[in-house]
């Protein structure tokens, strides 16, 4: 049971590169986050979506993209890479139960040169 | 606003005794639930305990407890008898509703222990 995996686990890019980070699940959650984790800060959350079709911003939503086109699946999208991005990027799943954990893929380490 | 405060950037303790980690958060939303998370050097986040509002008593698991103060509006997170490999990031997060029934978590800004020998 692989639960959330996250590719690539590392990344480097030039500013204005553009990627995507991907993020599957194999436990049939309903819910998925992207969060980015940024020394004294905890972890932020950058979008949400709440079913296949259904996607939503959270804190930190500019510069980044999503879609959700299947319930395993929630890309995150880096439409032009600036420094500020460089982050460690956690994507999270749960049921949709309030007190349900998330569960979290193992990040993404993406720098920004 | 709904915020949540972890005021210890960093504590240690000595192996096998009790350390409590602080967590205080702030919230209008009666319906609420708080979560304690480890981070590892190795990146990963470990769900440790959940506790809800409507909960009567103080959740535990294992060397894990949570001790709720719901008036103080504090959820600190208790180690019992602390191991090597309790050294690590703690994180206290709150669940948050938003829009269309997602479950949000709002994050603290951690406490890193270290567990000494």
């Amino acid at each position: 049971n692989a639960g959330v995996t996250q590719t690539p686990k590392f990344q480097v890019l030039k500013t204005g590169q553009s990627m995507t980070l991907q993020c599957a699940q194999d436990m049939n959650h309903e819910y998925m986050s992207w969060y980015r984790q940024d020394p004294g800060m905890g972890l932020r959350l950058i979008h949400y979506s709440v079913g296949a079709g259904i996607t939503d911003q959270g804190e930190v939503p500019n510069g980044y993209n999503v879609s959700r086109s299947t319930t395993e699946d929630f890309p995150l999208r880096l439409l032009s890479a600036a420094p500020s991005q460089t982050s460690v990027y956690f994507c999270a799943t749960n049921q949709a139960y309030s007190n349900q954990p998330q569960h979290f893929g193992d990040g993404t380490r993406l720098s920004i040169l | 606003a709904q915020k949540i405060t972890q005021t210890q950037p960093g504590m240690f303790v000595q192996e096998k005794e009790a350390v409590t980690l602080d967590c205080t958060y702030d919230t209008s939303d009666p319906s609420y639930g708080l979560f304690w998370y480890k981070q590892p050097s190795s990146g990963e986040m470990i769900f440790l305990i959940y506790q809800g509002s409507y909960d009567q008593q103080n959740a535990t698991e294992g060397r894990y407890s949570l001790n709720f103060q719901k008036a103080r509006k504090s959820a600190n997170l208790v180690i019992s008898a602390s191991q090597l490999g309790d050294s690590a990031m703690y994180f206290c997060a709150m669940r948050a509703r938003e829009a269309g029934g997602y479950n949000k978590l709002i994050f603290g800004a951690g406490t890193r222990l270290a567990v000494h020998p």
